[in-house]
């Protein structure tokens, strides 16, 4: 394991539906965290978890999104009833000292 | 709240000259972390290089180097001998260093084009 890895890498959805996003972070990493970047922006923290515990969120986070990391391990990244809004890169990175953050490719999540 | 700012959303440079891109700053704190993150095409974002705020001197990695203005809370980014490669987004951000304050502040990035 070289780097953070997301799946999928790009999704096509119908406003409405619901997708999740997974992030396997560089496995001696603690902390993981989601961004979002549109386009033409720079990314945008949504949530960070240290181990399993979700520490920060994110008013950008709205209750139709939500975060998991069962185990300190990978982490998922839900969007319920999508919105055209929605459609976005979702970045995971992950890091063990403070800022230095390694990212992953990323996810495009494009709603239709 | 930190603010990060990035006036030039477009720069070229010819291939073996200098380049620089600039990023001001806006915070209340002393102590912090500056940061420049390159994006290429369709890949992932990577560590550029790194600023204490309480380290008076300089970074330098290599061809990349920086001018801290902790006063002018400014961060420029010189790109020495540009190269092919070095055609990118450029990132400036932000952070502090206490536990729980790492999340990252970006600007909105510098496209960085080389011509060959």
């Amino acid at each position: 394991d070289t780097g953070v890895s997301q799946d999928p890498r790009h999704k096509i959805t119908k406003r409405g539906q619901n997708v999740t996003f997974r992030c396997d972070p560089i496995s001696e990493h603690n902390r993981l965290y989601w961004y979002r970047q549109t386009l033409g922006q720079g990314p945008e923290f949504l949530t960070y978890f240290q181990n399993e515990a979700q520490l920060e969120k994110s008013r950008l986070l709205s209750d139709r999104f939500s975060a998991e990391r069962p185990k300190g391990s990978f982490s998922t990244l839900e969007i319920q009833r999508t919105e055209q809004g929605d459609s976005a890169m979702y970045l995971c990175a992950s890091s063990l000292s403070a800022g230095e953050l390694f990212f992953g490719e990323g996810s495009r999540l494009t709603v239709l | 709240a930190q603010t990060v700012t990035q006036s030039q959303p477009e720069m070229s440079v010819q291939e073996a000259e200098t380049v620089t891109l600039s990023c001001t700053y806006d915070t209340s704190e002393s102590d912090y972390y500056l940061f420049w993150y390159k994006q290429p095409p369709s890949r992932q974002m990577i560590l550029v290089i790194r600023q204490e705020a309480y380290k008076q001197q300089n970074a330098t990695e290599n061809r990349f180097s920086v001018n801290f203005q902790k006063a002018a809370k400014s961060f420029s980014l010189k790109i020495s001998d540009s190269q092919l490669g070095d055609a990118a987004m450029y990132f400036c951000a932000y952070s502090l260093p206490n536990f729980g304050n790492e999340k990252l502040t970006f600007g909105t990035g510098t496209r960085l084009t080389i011509i060959p």
